[in-house]
């Protein structure tokens, strides 16, 4: 299996334009994750899904943030519009469970988001 | 409320001698403890968890952890250190007394490096 793939992988952007950001999971895995990685605030939990359904969007910081599951082999996470304090590394994770049960999170390479 | 710690931003450790990570957690229940280790520029890989049973666990890499209930650590260690396992270390905890929703907490990370 290529595992999750994320993309892009590097974004430059300026501030004010949409940002989305790209995710296949693995095959089967029932759950996806959006983390979002800063040196400040660590590893946040943005938002997950299960069958497709997102079931916990606590963690997305506010309105800007959007995030969709069309089907089982595709999430988006669009950012609009962007702030410089939105520069992070935003990773996608899949599992065959919530990850806290016993099973592995499979994590992406990350998508490194600079807003200028 | 659940909580994990870990106690050292960064540990330093010679080539070849012992390392020791430090994880230290707070939960109402019974825990599920894991470690996932980030190379630079990577995602995150799961290396090993301790779910119930031997409190000694093995994981990939030579990496070992030790789940001391009394103490409520779970600290990562391995007895010959590799400049290769250079990385940043995550420790992440489930109380799994709470069975609503998804409440994996993760620590801040732990970089460690190892010197030739």
């Amino acid at each position: 299996d290529a595992g999750v793939i994320q993309s892009p992988r590097h974004e430059v952007t300026e501030m004010g334009q949409e940002v989305t950001l790209r995710c296949k999971p693995i095959s089967g895995h029932d759950y996806l994750f959006w983390y979002r990685q800063t040196m400040m605030r660590g590893l946040e939990l943005l938002i997950y899904f299960n069958n497709n359904v997102p079931i916990d969007d606590s963690g997305m910081p506010e309105d800007r943030f959007s995030a969709k599951m069309p089907n089982a082999s595709f999430s988006t996470l669009k950012i609009q519009p962007s702030e410089p304090r939105d520069s992070a590394v935003y990773f996608c994770a899949s599992s065959s469970d919530r990850g806290d049960s016993g099973n592995t999170i499979y994590f992406g390479e990350g998508s490194w988001l600079t807003v200028v | 409320a659940q909580s994990v710690a870990q106690p050292e931003d960064q540990v330093n450790v010679a080539e070849g001698n012992p390392l020791t990570v430090k994880c230290t957690y707070s939960v109402s229940g019974n825990p599920y403890l894991f470690w996932y280790v980030q190379y630079p520029n990577r995602g995150l890989q799961f290396l090993l968890k301790y779910i119930t049973g031997d409190n000694l666990v093995k994981g990939s890499y030579g990496f070992e952890a030790e789940f001391n209930k009394s103490q409520t650590s779970f600290h990562l260690k391995k007895p010959s250190a590799l400049v290769s396992d250079s990385a940043l270390y995550f420790c992440a905890v489930r109380d799994i007394s709470m069975d609503s929703n998804y409440q994996l907490i993760w620590g801040a990370g732990t970089k460690l490096i190892i010197k030739p």
